[in-house]
């Protein structure tokens, strides 16, 4: 069975730093892309990016390029989502997904979704 | 502003059918890229609902339906239940953004 579990809820103070997690299990995690989905408070899905972990290529949405940062270890099936210096406005619901698959860039549907991250940055 | 246009309620009755609509552009969903469709209750994560444009997976009720035509695609829901009161989300592929791109997201509301 595929599963995605995340790493639990996180309280930061803007222009904290962040790194939160996607442990992949029941599937190849280096042969499939996984991403990251972000939903604010009571407002729709956004997607964000994906990687693949066997090369770490990654895509970015233009509205988190240069944001976030994508990244995993293969070595222990994990993808990590991180910000530098986090702003009120990045409080948020973050969904790790996971592509059916990826064909010459174009991202077909999320098969497969994590919990979820609730990131709440106040001061 | 999201890229993919869907209505942000849509009302109906128990038994009902109720339609969401999905209004994309040349650049997504007229480009022939497909649609998908999430369900997602309140506290929980999305759910995928319907792949491919009309392709359920598996556990999912013959009760939905999907098509697409042109820029725009539908979700058709028959036989409304209480249970199906969720938010619903369409997604599709866009060629100028290079990305995947969601729907705002229509709040189903069973009477």
């Amino acid at each position: 069975e595929v599963q995605l579990v995340q790493s639990g809820a996180e309280v930061k103070k803007p222009g904290e730093s962040l790194k939160i997690s996607c442990k992949g299990s029941g599937y190849s995690f280096t042969s499939n892309w996984i991403g990251w989905v972000r939903q604010m408070p009571g407002k729709g899905l956004e997607w964000m990016g994906i990687i693949y972990p066997a090369d770490s290529d990654t895509r970015y949405s233009p509205s988190f390029q240069g944001q976030v940062i994508i990244s995993t270890d293969k070595s222990i099936s994990t993808a990590y989502l991180q910000w530098s210096s986090l702003k009120a406005s990045d409080t948020a619901i973050y969904y790790c997904v996971r592509p059916s698959t990826v064909i010459r860039g174009i991202i077909l549907h999320f098969e497969y979704w994590g919990q979820g991250t609730l990131v709440t940055v106040s001061s | 502003q999201s890229v993919l246009t869907q209505p942000p309620s849509v009302p109906g009755a128990p038994g009902q059918r109720v339609t969401i609509s999905c209004t994309g552009s040349s650049s997504n969903i007229g480009a022939g890229y497909d649609v998908h469709w999430y369900q997602q209750r309140p506290g929980t994560a999305p759910k995928l609902l319907m792949y491919g444009n009309n392709n359920r997976p598996s556990g999912v009720p013959d009760r939905f339906s999907g098509s697409k035509s042109g820029t725009s695609a539908s979700l058709a829901i028959t036989g409304l239940q209480a249970e199906d009161e969720a938010d619903y989300y369409c997604q599709s592929y866009d060629s100028s953004l290079r990305g995947s791109v969601f729907g705002g997201g229509t709040k189903l509301t069973v009477l």
